[in-house]
């Protein structure tokens, strides 16, 4: 059965470094998402990505965050200078169609910023 | 905005009984849909159950059914013949038109033999 798979499932980075979290969504899949969840806290939405370009984002996503789609079948998501409270699971999501299709999660990535 | 209330952090359930857990929701928004996604300590999220709003039937799947009060904007998860490998947390959804999810805060269920 396909699956959305995520890279690395752990990393480790130092405050004020870059870190590129990376997931490989379902291949025909069209609509791709991150979430974060913070250890003992609810799912949170970050960003929602079709036809190359973002289609919305939360008031989380701000400047230092970003996402791209580099090659039609990675789709990454860039943290340019980590803070502590970045430290959370993030979880790439994808989606086939438009309609009553879920959203099929990745395993996450454990993201630990000291 | 849409928001998702679990009032119930935790939850128990003995083996082959039944639990209840309860989800309400709050949107203006007359078309949309409703999930609850399993998370066990691996911390995947696998969904559930899910529940078109324009649908009046309650959805089930095997173990898993829900009660859908569109009016009371509830959304309950039933799960019948509990076992132990339903321990997880349990996060209701929203999605919104969208296309976002909005979790519930969850509910951590605890199966006993």
């Amino acid at each position: 059965e396909p699956e959305v798979t995520q890279t690395p499932s752990h990393q480790v980075t130092q405050m004020g470094q870059e870190v590129i979290l990376r997931c490989v969504p379902i291949s025909n899949h069209l609509y791709f998402y991150w979430y974060r969840q913070i250890l003992g806290q609810k799912v949170e939405f970050l960003v929602s990505f079709y036809n190359n370009e973002i289609s919305e984002k939360s008031e989380i996503f701000d400047d230092q965050f970003s996402v791209e789609r580099p090659d039609g079948s990675n789709f990454t998501l860039k943290i340019r200078s980590t803070k502590l409270e970045d430290s959370a699971m993030y979880f790439c999501a994808s989606r086939e169609l438009a309609g009553l299709t879920e959203q099929f999660f990745g395993p996450g990535t454990r993201l630990t910023v000291l | 905005a849409q928001t998702v209330t679990q009032s119930q952090p935790e939850m128990s359930v003995q083996e082959a009984e039944t639990v209840t857990l309860s989800c309400t929701y709050d949107t203006s928004e007359s078309d949309y849909y409703l999930f609850w996604y399993k998370q066990p300590p691996s911390r995947q999220m696998i969904l559930v159950i899910r529940q078109e709003a324009y649908k009046q039937q309650n959805a089930t799947e095997n173990r898993f059914s829900v009660d859908f009060q569109k009016a009371a904007k509830s959304f309950s998860l039933k799960i019948s013949d509990s076992q132990l490998g339903d321990a997880a947390m349990y996060f209701c959804a929203y999605r919104s038109a969208t296309d976002k999810l909005i979790f519930g805060t969850g509910t951590r269920l605890q199966v006993f033999p």
